[in-house]
């Protein structure tokens, strides 16, 4: 089976520039969850979605949005783009979201120069 | 806010040796407790959790883990390192949302190093 795939897998933007990463969980998981893993530190929870609605959102700014397609992909879309945006975008799914077990992806390395 | 120390950023083992990485957790509640593997330029894999069943929770590749309330910690161990074992190890602990649904709080991580 196949495990959770993000898009792309490396990018390089430019300051003020706008980006969209895109996910496709795990067949069957029906929640995604975002993470931003920034060089040498852990994964930092940026939001979670299931059935398309949002169920909670991390310490991020309105720059940062995403949504949840009916298919239970989703899309994690950054505006505005900062130099300290540049890290590893991480993307889980579970089954429902609520026990914690989360399958990750291999990431989008976004790179903002 | 629940959260997660590890002790030692990075810990070196010789091949054959013992491995031990530390996590100490906060949580008001009983908490679920999680360790990760990740591989260089890869995502994280899920080890081992813990969701208050038995205290010593089995993972995958040998390792384990021991949930201590008295102490608030959660170390990993491995009786025998191998050269394959050298990743960057993440604890975590879920945490539930006002939404519902529940999100991870990540330690710092602890990279591993395993010398011949």
């Amino acid at each position: 089976d196949a495990g959770v795939t993000q898009s792309p897998t490396h990018l390089i933007k430019t300051r003020g520039q706008h980006v969209t990463l895109r996910c496709s969980p795990i067949s069957g998981h029906k929640s995604v969850s975002w993470y931003q893993q920034v060089l040498g530190q852990g994964p930092q929870f940026i939001f979670q979605y299931y059935e398309k609605e949002e169920r909670g959102r991390g310490n991020f700014p309105d720059r940062f949005s995403a949504r949840q397609f009916p298919n239970y992909s989703s899309e994690l879309n950054v505006n505005a783009l900062l130099l300290g945006d540049s890290a590893l975008y991480l993307c889980a799914s579970s089954l429902a979201g609520d026990t914690g077990e989360l399958f990750f992806g291999e990431g989008s390395r976004l790179t903002v120069l | 806010a629940q959260s997660v120390t590890q002790l030692g950023s990075h810990v070196s083992v010789s091949e054959g040796a013992l491995v031990l990485l530390r996590c100490n957790y906060s949580s008001s509640v009983p908490p679920y407790l999680f360790w990760y593997v990740q591989y260089p330029n890869q995502g994280l894999q899920l080890l081992l959790k813990y969701t208050s069943a038995a205290t010593l929770v089995k993972g995958i590749n040998g390792f384990e883990a021991e949930f201590k309330k008295s102490e608030t910690s959660f170390h990993l161990t491995k009786p025998s390192a191998h050269m394959s074992d050298a990743a960057e190890y993440f604890c975590a602990v879920s945490e539930v949302l006002a939404g519902g649904g529940n999100k991870l709080t990540f330690g710092t991580g602890t990279q591993l190093k395993v010398e011949l």
